[in-house]
């Protein structure tokens, strides 16, 4: 079935460094794509979404890219903070009503 | 507007004992679904109900199941419980399949078995 492969991490970065998460997908067809975020001790939360190749989502300076040439789908923000720690997934629909997360990234982003 | 609410929060079980995990979706939301999330993984798909009937079933023993009510929340069962059931169960709702429509998620319920 499909699924996606997320680099696992964990990533420590310093306050304003540039973040990115590797997540590649393998899918018949062109899925949604998803990143959801998880604070500590909370469910997850959608960060960002992308319906079709080529789209672009973007939220709370987050963005990723659908590209269906790499089949991947890659998080990135120009700017990290230390409210964004937290653990980052990405995500796709399968068969209609199975969510596949990939592992998780656990992001930590020091002062 | 409420978002995904679940009950309880937070439950320690003895093993073989059952337990039930409740979930209420958004107001509107006819499809719920059900995942576990072992310390340190990714969510695994459990189960999805839409309209009240199952839709979908993930790679879980026979030992869970799952109901959905006329008002569209709905209630995850695990009887005989195992130590390795000890995880963070989340409740999806969304309007419809996950195809066309994204999932909101609760605040998870976390399941202790000792």
């Amino acid at each position: 079935g499909d699924s996606v492969t997320q680099m696992e991490g964990p990533v420590t970065l310093s306050e304003e460094a540039f973040l990115t998460i590797n997540c590649t997908y393998t899918a018949t067809g062109y899925p949604s794509l998803f990143w959801y975020v998880q604070y500590p001790g909370e469910g997850l939360q959608l960060l960002l979404k992308a319906t079709k190749a080529d789209d672009k989502g973007s939220n709370k300076g987050f963005e990723a890219t659908y590209r269906k040439e790499t089949t991947s789908f890659h998080l990135e923000k120009g700017s990290v903070q230390v409210s964004d720690s937290a653990v980052y997934f990405c995500a796709l629909p399968w068969n209609n009503n199975d969510m596949r997360f990939g592992a998780g990234t656990r992001l930590t982003v020091k002062p | 507007d409420a978002g995904v609410t679940q009950s309880p929060t937070h439950l320690i079980k003895t093993r073989g004992q059952q337990v039930t995990l409740r979930c209420s979706p958004i107001s509107g939301h006819k499809s719920v679904s059900w995942y576990q999330q072992v310390l340190g993984q990714g969510p695994q798909f459990i189960f999805q109900y839409y309209e009240k009937e199952e839709r979908g079933r993930g790679n879980f023993p026979d030992r869970f199941s799952a109901r959905q009510f006329p008002n569209y929340s709905s209630e995850l069962n695990v009887n005989a419980l195992l130590l390795g059931d000890s995880a963070l169960y989340l409740c999806a709702s969304s309007l419809r399949g996950l195809l066309n429509t994204e999932a909101f998620f609760g605040q998870g319920t976390r399941l202790t078995v000792v």
